[in-house]
C-alpha cells in the first residue's frame, strides 16, 4: 500500500537553510512532487523528481532522492518569511497508473525573522 | 504553469441544501480532474477522479451518491454537495491534470464548505 509520512512542523530562522523530509513506502513510486500550500489557499507545484534521478535542483530548491531508504528531502537555501507555508511531498506509482497522487501529512514551515 | 480556477471560495450552505463547486482548466485541456477534501490541520484525501465524458472514480469510502461529479467538458468539472451536513464542512480543492503531460497535475485555490 501507500503511505506517505512527514514530520510535522520545522522551525527556522530568515536566512538558514530548511530541509523538509518525507518517506514513502511503494516501491513502485515514479514521480514525487512537492508542494506548496499558504493558509486557506491550493497547491502550488513547486517541482519534481523522477525516480531515475537522485537529485533535482532549482533555483533556491534542492530535492535529493535516496531510493534505497525511500527518502526524499526538500532543501529551500537562504529561507525567507514567504516561505512560511506547509509543504507537502506526494507520489504517483505504478500501481494507479500514475493517475493517483498520494500526499504526505504535510510539514508546516515557520520562518521567524 | 497552467492555471486552474476554482468557483466559489467560500460558500456556507444551511443543513439539507446542495452545493456546486467548479473546477476550470482556464488554459489548458485537461482529461483528467481530481477532487479532494482537507481537513484542518490534515493532508488532502483524494475522492474521486474524473475524465471527460465517463463516470466519475470514487476512493473507498466517498459516497457517489452524495458527492455528484460532471465533467462535461475538458475545460469543467463539477462537484455537487448533494443535502449537506455540517460534517460535510471542509476544504475542497479540484485539481487537473493537462492533456500533454502525465506527470504534473495543477490545483484550483480551494473551496472553503461550511454548512449551518
Amino acid at each position: 500500500g501507500e503511505d506517505v509520512e512527514q514530520s510535522l512542523f520545522l522551525s527556522v530562522r530568515e536566512g538558514d537553510s530548511s530541509v523538509i523530509n518525507c518517506t514513502y513506502t511503494d516501491s513502485s513510486s515514479t514521480y514525487l512532487y512537492w508542494y506548496k500550500q499558504e493558509p486557506g489557499a491550493g497547491l502550488q507545484l513547486l517541482t519534481y523528481i523522477f525516480s531515475n534521478m537522485d537529485m533535482k535542483q532549482d533555483q533556491r530548491l534542492t530535492v535529493l532522492l535516496n531510493k534505497k531508504d525511500k527518502h526524499l528531502s526538500l532543501r529551500i537555501a537562504d529561507t525567507q518569511t514567504g516561505d512560511s507555508a506547509i509543504y507537502f511531498c506526494a507520489e504517483t506509482t505504478m500501481n494507479t497508473g500514475f493517475q493517483k497522487l498520494v500526499f504526505g501529512t504535510g510539514t508546516r514551515l515557520l520562518v521567524s525573522p | 504553469g497552467a492555471v486552474v480556477s476554482q468557483h466559489p471560495s467560500r460558500v456556507i450552505c444551511k443543513s439539507g441544501t446542495s452545493v456546486k463547486i467548479e473546477c476550470r482548466s482556464l488554459d489548458f485541456q485537461a482529461t483528467t480532474m481530481f477532487w479532494y477534501r482537507q481537513f484542518p490541520k490534515q493532508s488532502l484525501m483524494l475522492m474521486a477522479t474524473s475524465n471527460e465524458g465517463s463516470k466519475a472514480t470514487y476512493e473507498q469510502g466517498v459516497e457517489k451518491d452524495k458527492f455528484l461529479i460532471n465533467h462535461a467538458s475538458l475545460t469543467l468539472s463539477t462537484l455537487t454537495v448533494t443535502s449537506a451536513h455540517p460534517e460535510d464542512s471542509s476544504f475542497y480543492i479540484c485539481s487537473a491534470r493537462p492533456r500533454r503531460t502525465d506527470t504534473e497535475a495543477f490545483f484550483g485555490q480551494g473551496t472553503r464548505l461550511t454548512v449551518v
